[in-house]
């Protein structure tokens, strides 16, 4: 069974500073995906990540996939308030249709 | 236009009613799915549909039944509410099952009192 494990679960961090968010995966996995959470609010797409390598960047934060270490990580780079919201990462096992969250991570952009 | 949308977005009911939320994508989309976020916001998937075939059903209690009566609209009934059912049941569609891209509605906030 696919197990997908974010850490931190909680951030605080100041406006200016840069941190990372990583996604650990327990089984192989074709595909690895990012979204956001404001509160009470849906979950948007942010990254799909395709292969071994892949490293997509949208404003300050980038996101990148390693396969062999069944890691993917989101950047967060001179962060701003707007950025507030919880992170999910989600893979999907080998030739499986199904998609396993992580737990999410809470993230506060302190003025 | 709402990509996919889902009513109602709150429900307040008592235990042992039934109430049903439903879904509709605009997105041309083949597949559909319901998931449920509790209150540690945890994400669990509980069915997906594609092309109105059920594809995958989570162990989910057999009071929760899902219907889609076209690919563009997914459905769930939920009979005897208990109070463990109070969640947040999100429903999201995605271009096929190898895509797995979703996209998700606003979510519907269940209460069971």
């Amino acid at each position: 069974e696919l197990k997908v494990e974010q850490n931190p679960l909680f951030l605080s961090m100041q406006e200016g500073k840069n941190y990372t968010i990583y996604c650990n995966y327990s089984t192989t996995s074709d595909r690895l995906y990012w979204y956001r959470q404001d509160p009470g609010k849906s979950l948007e797409s942010l990254f799909v990540l395709l292969s071994n390598g892949a490293v997509k960047q949208e404003g300050r934060l980038m996101a990148s996939l390693d396969t062999k270490a069944r890691l993917s990580t989101l950047h967060i780079t001179a962060a701003v308030h707007d950025l507030s919201a919880t992170y999910f990462c989600a893979a999907s096992g080998a030739g499986s249709y199904q998609l396993t969250f992580g737990k999410g991570t809470k993230l506060s952009v302190i003025p | 236009d709402t990509a996919v949308s889902q009513t109602p977005k709150y429900l307040v009911t008592q235990m042992g009613n039934d109430k049903s939320i439903k879904c509709e994508q605009n997105l041309g989309h083949d597949t559909m799915y319901w998931y449920k976020q509790d209150s540690k916001k945890f994400l669990k998937i509980m069915f997906s549909y594609n092309n109105k075939e059920l594809i995958i059903n989570e162990t989910v209690p057999n009071r929760f039944s899902p219907k889609s009566p076209d690919k563009a609209h997914l459905n769930l009934h939920i009979n005897s509410l208990e109070l463990g059912d109070s969640a947040v049941y999100f429903c999201a569609s995605s271009q096929d099952l190898i895509t797995g891209e979703l996209f998700f509605g606003e979510g519907s906030r269940l209460t069971v009192l």
